[in-house]
């Protein structure tokens, strides 16, 4: 088996700060996918990565930018924190395709 | 486009009490679908798939669900709950046509009275 490692747990920023999660896995998966969580309203995909090098927006990618540094990592940007994107942020990773995707336990974001 | 819609966010269910969680999706292509649970402070895990062949889906924890194209549902489904089986539920759907691209619905809170 694998796992999903995201980092920090808990973020606390100031507004417009620049802040970024970071997210590891060891399933040697080529997809990673950062997801927003917001109370009531699902998950949002933020940014996705097909292998290496690759960049995807997803439905949420403004203010956010992404950087796929080596297969096994993938790293969240936030621009400049806002206070109503306070949110868990999961990062997630599969085999190219419609296969099954393995979550971390997410980053909590805090702005005060 | 496609989109998930779960109608209820929130379900409270006696414990050996029958349990179903509904989802509605609409979709391009081929669609592909998905239940995930979310257990406090973890991230989402697989419970269940359905790509093609028979409509029911057997999952883990004696979860199942049924595929109706007719209905465009997919309706999570257990027998008997048992009060570990309180967590967020996501209906999810993928295509071909997005690109695989998984969208998820809103979640559906269970809340299992011991």
């Amino acid at each position: 088996g694998g796992i999903i490692t995201q980092t920090p747990k808990f973020l606390i920023g100031q507004e417009g700060q620049k802040l970024t999660l970071k997210c590891q896995q060891n399933f040697n998966h080529d997809t990673m996918y950062w997801y927003r969580q917001d109370s009531g309203k699902g998950l949002r995909l933020i940014y996705y990565s097909i292998t290496e090098n690759d960049l995807q927006k997803g439905d949420l990618s403004e203010g956010y930018d992404a950087s796929r540094e080596k297969k096994s990592s993938f790293s969240l940007t936030v621009t400049s924190a806002q206070k109503n994107e306070m949110a868990v942020f999961l990062c997630a990773s599969s085999i190219w395709g419609a296969e099954t995707l393995y979550f971390g336990s997410g980053t909590r974001l805090t702005v005060l | 486009a496609q989109s998930v819609t779960q109608p209820d966010a929130r379900v409270t269910v006696s414990e050996g009490a029958s349990l179903q969680l509904r989802c509605k999706y609409s979709y391009s292509g081929t669609p592909y679908l998905f239940w995930y649970v979310q257990y406090p402070r973890q991230g989402l895990q697989l419970l269940l798939k359905y790509y093609s062949g028979d409509p029911v889906v057997q999952g883990v924890n004696g979860f199942e669900a049924e595929f109706i194209k007719s209905n465009s549902s997919f309706h999570l489904r257990k027998a008997s709950v048992h009060w570990s089986d309180s967590a967020v539920y996501f209906c999810a759907v993928s295509s071909s046509n997005m690109g695989y691209k998984l969208t998820f619905g809103t979640g559906t809170s269970l809340l299992v009275d011991p």
